[in-house]
């Protein structure tokens, strides 16, 4: 199994330009989250999904849009890149709804780093 | 809401030395715990956890004790190595299946 993966590993915007930063887990999972991380702050989440069709806020959403078509992939949307956006972006799944609830453990991708200039 | 608060770092530390990062938590209801450790240029990687109070998480000589009484759940480590110099984030989890973390400390050791 691969995991989570992310691409892009790097990027560079110009303000207002947009881009989907991609996330795909192979294990089935039914949650997926995607957090930010700023230097010298925890991560904080920006969207998540219970599942297939279904997503919903977390704590800084604002500036961008997800959604969640596939049990597997779970795309992370930025329509008007500002430079408050520059952060490391993690994606994250867990199995969510099986029962272990909040025991249930996240795996994380490797991040994307992006940078709003 | 609910909050973690962990030591701030960084903190530098020579091999063998003992670690301990503290961790406090606000939260309502019984939460579960964890400890994530994050290797340079990489993602988060679970390291330990804990589901109730009194449990001990351990995993790579690491340990952390889940203590409700003082909400704290420190990490600690009897003899660091080169390899262990990472960021590591306390966090917790209630009924929502979200993910609280704390701002994570930066712990380098020194051969």
């Amino acid at each position: 199994n691969a995991g989570v993966t992310q691409t892009p590993k790097f990027r560079i915007l110009k303000i207002g330009q947009s881009m989907t930063l991609q996330c795909t887990q192979d294990m089935n999972h039914n949650y997926m989250y995607w957090y930010r991380q700023d230097p010298g702050m925890g991560l904080k989440l920006i969207y998540y999904s219970v599942g297939a069709g279904i997503t919903d806020k977390g704590e800084v959403p604002n500036g961008y849009n997800v959604s969640r078509s596939t049990t597997e992939d779970f795309p992370l949307r930025l329509e008007l890149a500002a430079p408050s956006q520059t952060s490391v972006y993690f994606c994250a799944s867990s199995y969510g709804s099986s029962g272990k609830g909040k025991t249930d453990t996240q795996y994380f991708g490797p991040g994307t780093r992006l940078t709003v200039l | 809401g609910d909050s973690v608060t962990q030591m701030e770092g960084p903190v530098t530390l020579s091999e063998e030395a003992f670690l301990t990062i503290n961790c406090t938590y606000t939260a309502t209801g019984y939460p579960s715990l964890f400890w994530y450790v994050q290797y340079p240029g990489e993602g988060l990687q679970l390291l330990l956890k804990a589901t109730k109070a009194d449990d001990k998480g351990s995993n790579k000589g690491f340990e952390a004790t889940y203590r409700k009484e003082t909400t704290s759940f420190h990490l600690e480590k009897g003899s660091v190595q080169v390899s262990d110099s990472a960021v590591y984030f306390c966090a917790l989890r209630s009924n929502d299946y979200k993910l609280s973390f704390g701002a994570g400390t930066t712990v380098t050791v020194r051969a």
